[in-house]
């Protein structure tokens, strides 16, 4: 089975800054990888498809990038609103696997 | 518009069945193959399965923890999805959520509309 190892668990930041969340595969998943926002008591929220691809509707300070087992999500500035769980998804073989998620806080 | 609602969830009893329903609606559901994820407490998010298509044969994948205890199956005439959970343990107390699988024609496969969420409760 594939494993994601996503870094870091947590993470506390101000609004406009830069951050990068990164997510490590145990073998090569080409551009399988999805990331994910999700706030308590909502849906997950589809931000970044195929690695690096952004899904519509999402706000284009979201970006992806990364093949193969290392992939990144950066948020070019942070607002108020992009504070939340993401969490990294490889699509490329069953089972599905989720990286840890990293919780993003108001610093 | 998309729309996916779960239903079913509540407060069980170890051991005990439970059926989950996803009712879909806004797309064409038989196009679709449809997924099952949860969130326990104070965990992160964890795929459960999936089943294709008819056209796929309508086949379905699980996750090892749920293997053999839970099962998926669809209705196209009413555009509903199930997860059909028999003998329930404390630890698949979770918030449950179904999601259509996209296919963008390019190789690139997601799930890209989700359910709220319905809570499942496994507790004497």
């Amino acid at each position: 089975d594939i494993q994601m190892t996503q870094s870091p668990s947590s993470l506390s930041a101000s609004v406009g800054d830069k951050i990068t969340i990164t997510c490590r595969a145990s073998q090569n998943i080409a551009f399988y990888l999805n990331w994910y926002q999700h706030k308590p008591g909502k849906a997950p929220n589809l931000l970044i498809y195929a690695a690096s691809k952004l899904h519509s509707g999402a706000p284009s300070r979201f970006s992806g990038s990364g093949s193969g087992t290392d992939f990144t999500l950066t948020i070019s500035s942070l607002q108020p609103e992009d504070f939340a769980t993401y969490y990294c998804l490889q699509t490329y073989t069953t089972p599905l696997a989720f990286g840890g998620g990293t919780k993003l806080e108001i610093k | 518009e998309v729309q996916l609602v779960e239903s079913g969830g509540g407060l069980i009893p170890p051991g005990r069945s439970l059926r989950l329903s996803c009712t879909v609606s806004g797309f064409t559901f038989g196009e679709f193959a449809m997924s099952w994820f949860r969130r326990a407490p104070g965990k992160g998010l964890e795929w459960v399965g999936f089943i294709r298509t008819r056209p796929y044969g309508g086949t379905t994948e699980y996750a090892a923890s749920v293997k053999g205890r839970f099962s998926i199956s669809r209705d196209d005439s009413k555009s509903i999805a199930y997860l059909q959970m028999n003998s329930l343990h404390a630890e698949d107390t979770a918030v449950y959520y179904c999601s259509r699988l996209h296919y963008d024609g390019a190789g690139s496969y997601y799930f890209d509309h989700w359910g709220q969420g319905n809570l499942v409760t496994v507790s004497s």
